[in-house]
């Protein structure tokens, strides 16, 4: 059973530029959550993807967009970077309804500079 | 609007001692509450949850007790050990515009020394 997975593990940008971070689920898992974490914070919820559909969306600009793949890997697409997206940022999969059951992946860590 | 509050950033503890985190909230409709533990370069890793209905939840050496008439949750850690140093979050779930989500505190990091 493997677990779930993100690359990269650092990430430096400049301000108005776009990244894309990606996230392996963990294996049987068919929901994806990605969370930010800025410094010294709890994680916030971002979006939760379900069968490849955006299931559910927190307090986020539409520059933050998301995929989810058939077999389950999952994408964060942030446009027009801002120095305040700078964050610790973790996916988290499970089975719908499951939060028990939810693993984190290690995150990968952007900096915008 | 901070719905979950965990007002310690830190607290340290004797190992062998008991261990107590607090967590806040303030939205009457959280109906489930959990606690994960984060180590360093680590994602979160689900400790102990506890639904609204239960006010005592208990797992080897971690009990969560909950208050809903205060709003209130903590985690009991008995007896403490150098392992459970790490970040502890307290994460609530709520269930708005047809799915749930998970609203969490800031995190407590705790420090168990010998």
């Amino acid at each position: 059973e493997t677990g779930v997975t993100q690359s990269p593990t650092h990430l430096i940008k400049t301000r108005g530029q776009q990244v894309t971070l990606r996230c392996s689920s963990q294996s049987g898992h068919n929901t994806v959550s990605w969370y930010q974490q800025a410094l010294g914070q709890g994680p916030q919820f971002i979006f939760q993807y379900y069968r490849e559909e955006e299931n559910g969306r927190g307090n986020f600009p539409p520059r933050f967009s998301g995929l989810q793949f058939p077999n389950y890997s999952s994408e964060l697409n942030v446009n027009a970077l801002e120095l305040d997206d700078s964050a610790l940022y973790l996916c988290a999969s499970s089975l719908v309804g499951r939060f028990d059951g939810q693993f984190f992946g290690p995150g990968t860590r952007l900096t915008v500079l | 609007d901070q719905q979950v509050k965990q007002n310690s950033p830190s607290l340290s503890v004797q190992e062998g001692r008991i261990s107590i985190l607090n967590c806040d909230y303030t939205n009457s409709m959280f109906d489930y509450f959990l606690w994960y533990k984060k180590y360093p370069a680590e994602g979160p890793t689900f400790l102990i949850s506890i639904s609204s209905i239960k006010d005592k939840n208990e797992d080897g050496r971690f009990t969560v007790f909950l208050n809903k008439s205060a709003k209130h949750l903590s985690l009991h850690i008995v007896p403490s050990q150098p392992g459970d140093s790490a970040v502890y979050f307290c994460a609530a779930e709520l269930f708005s515009g047809g799915y749930n989500k998970l609203i969490f505190g800031a995190g407590t990091r705790l420090a168990v020394h010998p």
